[in-house]
């Protein structure tokens, strides 16, 4: 089956714009979990959306949002974009109804801001 | 407040020697435990899973771990390495009571040198 999917990989914005990612979940996965990867930072959370609500929030700005929608695609947005917030944003998606369901992550979208 | 160490930064190692990659980790509850492998310009694959049970988890890729609650460790060994296992790996921690939201080290990156 196909797995997930983010779109687009590659992105190049400038200070002060705002940004949307897409992130298509496995087919029959309802959770879907955002994370943002930086050569400093490391991997961090960012938050979990569960039909299509927010479960669990990380330590962002209130500049980093998101939603996920009724067929669990989900999409995160950042507004006010710093040079900071370049980063490898990463999308994983889970069954999300028991513990011990894996998670599968997608590629990546790669976020340069100028 | 639950967290991930992991060691080392760096592991160079031969082909065909014996690897470990070490990880600590730190939480007042209950732990799942995951370790993630990262190539290139890619997601994170999942290698293995501790969430109870056995001590000793056997993953893909003839990778193993050791979940060890009095040292609060779950380090990954692998005894022969090959050329291929050249990637980055993380440690995880399930935090928030969902594997949705996972707490990574900060990685150890394995380079296998022929």
């Amino acid at each position: 089956k196909a797995g997930v999917t983010q779109t687009p990989r590659y992105l190049i914005k400038t200070r002060g714009q705002q940004v949307t990612l897409s992130c298509s979940p496995i087919s029959g996965h309802r959770s879907v979990s955002w994370y943002q990867q930086t050569p400093g930072q490391g991997l961090q959370f960012l938050f979990e959306y569960f039909s299509e609500t927010q479960r669990n929030k990380g330590n962002f700005p209130g500049r980093f949002s998101g939603r996920q929608f009724s067929n669990s695609r989900s999409e995160m947005n950042v507004s006010t974009l710093e040079l900071g917030d370049s980063a490898l944003y990463l999308c994983a998606s889970s069954m999300g109804g028991a513990v011990n369901t894996e998670a599968f992550f997608g590629q990546g979208t790669r976020l340069t801001v100028v | 407040a639950q967290s991930v160490t992991q060691l080392d930064s760096q592991v160079p190692v031969f082909e065909e020697a014996p690897v470990e990659l070490r990880c600590n980790y730190s939480s007042s509850v209950s732990v799942y435990l995951f370790w993630y492998v990262q190539y290139p310009n890619q997601g994170l694959q999942l290698l293995l899973k501790y969430l109870s049970g056995s001590t000793l988890v056997k993953g893909i890729n003839g990778f193993e771990a050791e979940f060890n609650k009095s040292q609060t460790s779950f380090h990954l060994r692998k005894p022969s390495v090959h050329i291929s296992d050249t990637a980055e790996y993380f440690c995880a921690l399930e935090g928030g009571g969902s594997q949705g939201n996972l707490i990574f080290g900060k990685g150890t990156k394995l380079s296998v040198k022929p």
